[in-house]
């Protein structure tokens, strides 16, 4: 079983800042996903990975296989960016669930 | 857009009692996945189909059933509910086999008396 683990765990800074969140996991993996929970539940996914860097707007993810690792990066944060980010994987080829990190809750204040 | 809906976004049932989740997609997805969220373990998968009348286990799927007898819906049945099942229940579905982006439902907030 794959274990994910998710670091910081909770993260506060002041708007503007680059916000770096990383996930790291101990089998190798099919697909990596990073997914954004708002207050009140909703999940939006935002990206899924298998290799390289991909960047949507102000959110960068990369992902590093030969080290089991991902980074989500956010340039220029905003409050709005304020929300748990969490870090899923797919470890085998089928149709089995994501294998989910605890997340991490980014608070940015104005 | 893909919409997957989850009957109730709260819900409050005594110990013992049958409780069904409800949750429809309407993307045609062939893939579709039931979730619990809790404060420190974050979310955990109960159980998973991959098709019609097609069930898998996944890593917690102890007191739960599911049920997929059309291709849009798949239930979760907890057949007898206790109080350590109350917790945030999230559906999720995907389509293909290779690692596709899964759309989430709402939540249904769950509170085992």
């Amino acid at each position: 079983k794959n274990e994910v683990e998710q670091s910081p765990q909770n993260l506060t800074a002041q708007e503007g800042e680059f916000i770096t969140i990383n996930c790291s996991y101990s089998v190798g993996i099919s697909a990596l996903h990073w997914l954004q929970q708002h207050p009140g539940g909703g999940i939006v996914s935002l990206f899924m990975l298998s290799s390289g860097k991909k960047k949507h707007g102000r959110l960068i993810a990369t992902i590093n296989i030969q080290e089991k690792h991902s980074s989500l990066h956010i340039t220029a944060s905003h409050p709005r960016d304020s929300a748990v980010y969490i870090c899923a994987v797919r470890s085998g080829g089928g149709a089995d669930g994501l294998t989910f990190g605890k997340g991490t809750h980014l608070i940015i204040q104005p | 857009d893909v919409k997957v809906t989850q009957s109730s976004r709260y819900l409050v049932k005594r110990t013992g009692e049958k409780v069904f989740l409800e949750c429809v997609q309407d993307m045609d997805h062939e893939n579709m996945f039931w979730y619990r969220q809790d404060p420190g373990l974050g979310l955990r998968l109960i159980y998973f189909s991959y098709d019609v009348k097609m069930k898998e286990k996944g890593d917690i799927p102890e007191g739960y059933s599911v049920s997929r007898e059309k291709k849009e819906r798949f239930s979760l049945i907890l057949e007898s509910a206790s109080t350590n099942q109350t917790s945030m229940y999230l559906c999720a579905s995907s389509n293909g086999l290779g690692g596709e982006t899964q759309y989430f439902g709402p939540g249904t907030r769950l509170l085992v008396l």
